[in-house]
């Protein structure tokens, strides 16, 4: 089945850097690919994702790149903020049904 | 406003005492799932609805059971809790293929 790997566990960013989060996966069939951003007591919410016919999509100061060749794909967040802190998870939705996430990446901005 | 809503936001029980959990939806998405999110953990989907058809995880313990009696709700029942089940709930839906899942907010079940 589908495994993804997420890194790095923590990052520490001055506010206004970029920050950078690296999902590696296993499946050649999964086809889609959300990352979600889960703050303190709630649920995760879905902040960019992209689908496998796609290299690169943005918003705002989110984007997210995609190698399929290589089974991975990347989060960058520019210009960061202090709201920006949170725990980021990546997934990837594999040939069946199911999301498989990453483990995470607890973001912490320095103001 | 929100979208997946669930109650209560905190339920406490005792061992062993039987527990609801509830997650309603304003989105008509006929999946939804049921997600368990320990501390620090990503979230580890139980089972999910696909309309009325219940599909179950494997490794989803027999303790754990779920009902969906329309497209709105969807209640997951834990019928005997252990300590070890203590853990936010998440319940999500989507429509059906490569889309988004959408969260609520979870339920923090804490077991005495």
């Amino acid at each position: 089945g589908e495994n993804v790997e997420q890194h790095p566990s923590t990052l520490s960013v001055q506010e206004g850097d970029s920050a950078v989060i690296k999902c590696t996966y296993s499946d050649s069939a999964s086809n889609y690919f959300p990352w979600y951003k889960q703050e303190l007591g709630k649920g995760p919410q879905l902040i960019i994702d992209i689908r496998s016919n796609v290299g690169e999509k943005k918003d705002q100061r989110i984007a997210v790149t995609l190698n399929k060749t290589a089974k991975h794909f990347s989060l960058h967040i520019t210009e960061t903020q202090p709201e920006d802190s949170a725990v980021y998870f990546c997934a990837a939705r594999d040939s069946s049904y199911k999301l498989i996430f990453g483990s995470g990446t607890r973001l912490l901005v320095r103001p | 406003d929100a979208m997946v809503i669930q109650n209560p936001r905190y339920q406490v029980t005792q061992f062993g005492k039987p527990v609801t959990l509830s997650c309603s939806q304003t989105l008509n998405h006929n999946v939804m799932y049921w997600y368990q999110q320990k501390s620090s953990q990503a979230p580890k989907l139980l089972f999910h609805y696909y309309d009325k058809d219940f599909n179950n995880e494997a490794d989803t313990p027999d303790n754990f059971q779920s009902r969906r009696p329309n497209t709105s709700f969807c209640f997951l029942d834990i019928r005997s809790p252990g300590l070890g089940d203590a853990a936010m709930y998440l319940c999500a839906t989507s429509r059906e293929g490569p889309q988004p899942q959408h969260f609520g907010d979870g339920t923090r079940l804490s077991i005495l």
